[in-house]
């Protein structure tokens, strides 16, 4: 099915260990992005990208990288994690445009002990 | 920063009854968009509203783009149980880069039988 898939869908991992969150979508997408969803604080924008070889910078980047050397996928790389980036990490992508939405991965659940 | 402020943020009606949610800024968008989120999952779009003062309709439910594109409104008739989730509006920057989506913290809509 045609979509946006996050690999793997729970992780955890001890304190200043390295992942990399995984994110294809297939629906030809320009537009891809990371979120993180925390109680009460909503969902916050990590890093986005509007092609391939091109990503910048959202609201709560610090402590992850990103890359996007292919329209398809877009990974998530966690440098050292902290207990501060225990959260739900979306993937989402969409068309360029104002009348285009999000779709969005089921989510990564990592906990960070 | 953009801000959307919604609200209420937490609903708890019973089944049949009618509601609304409100999603509110300070700034102007190029178009807003509203998600229901169910646990577990990322959210997944129910409509875009593009042009001020337009309203869309999806079954019950009944979407209102506010006249200066500052505000949006969800309204749902006879609610039911499977209304219940987390709903998300989400505002497109009018201004320079039209990229990245603000979103709202979110209404907790329970619907009970």
């Amino acid at each position: 099915n045609a979509g946006v898939t996050q690999t793997p869908k729970f992780q955890v991992l001890k304190t200043g260990q390295s992942m990399t969150l995984q994110c294809a979508q297939d629906m030809n997408h320009e537009y891809m992005s990371w979120y993180r969803q925390d109680p009460g604080m909503g969902l916050r924008l990590i890093h986005y990208s509007v092609g391939a070889g091109i990503t910048d910078q959202g609201e709560v980047p610090n402590g992850y990288n990103v890359s996007r050397s292919t329209t398809e996928d877009f990974p998530l790389r966690l440098l050292s994690a902290a207990p501060s980036q225990t959260s739900v990490y979306f993937c989402a992508s969409r068309y360029l445009g104002t009348d285009y939405g999000y779709t969005f991965g089921s989510g990564t659940r990592l906990t960070v002990v | 920063t953009q801000l959307l402020e919604q609200s209420p943020q937490f609903l708890s009606i019973q089944e049949g009854e009618n509601l609304t949610v409100y999603c509110n800024s300070s700034s102007v968008f190029s178009s807003l968009q509203w998600y229901r989120q169910e646990p577990g999952e990322g959210p997944v779009l129910l409509v875009t509203v593009v042009t001020g003062g337009e309203v869309k309709k999806l079954k019950r439910l009944t979407f209102q783009f506010g006249d200066a594109r500052k505000d949006s409104s969800l309204h749902i008739t006879a609610a039911q149980p499977g209304d219940t989730g987390l709903y998300l509006c989400a505002g497109l920057n009018s201004g320079g880069s039209n990229y990245k989506l603000t979103f709202g913290k979110g209404t907790l809509l329970t619907v009970n039988p």
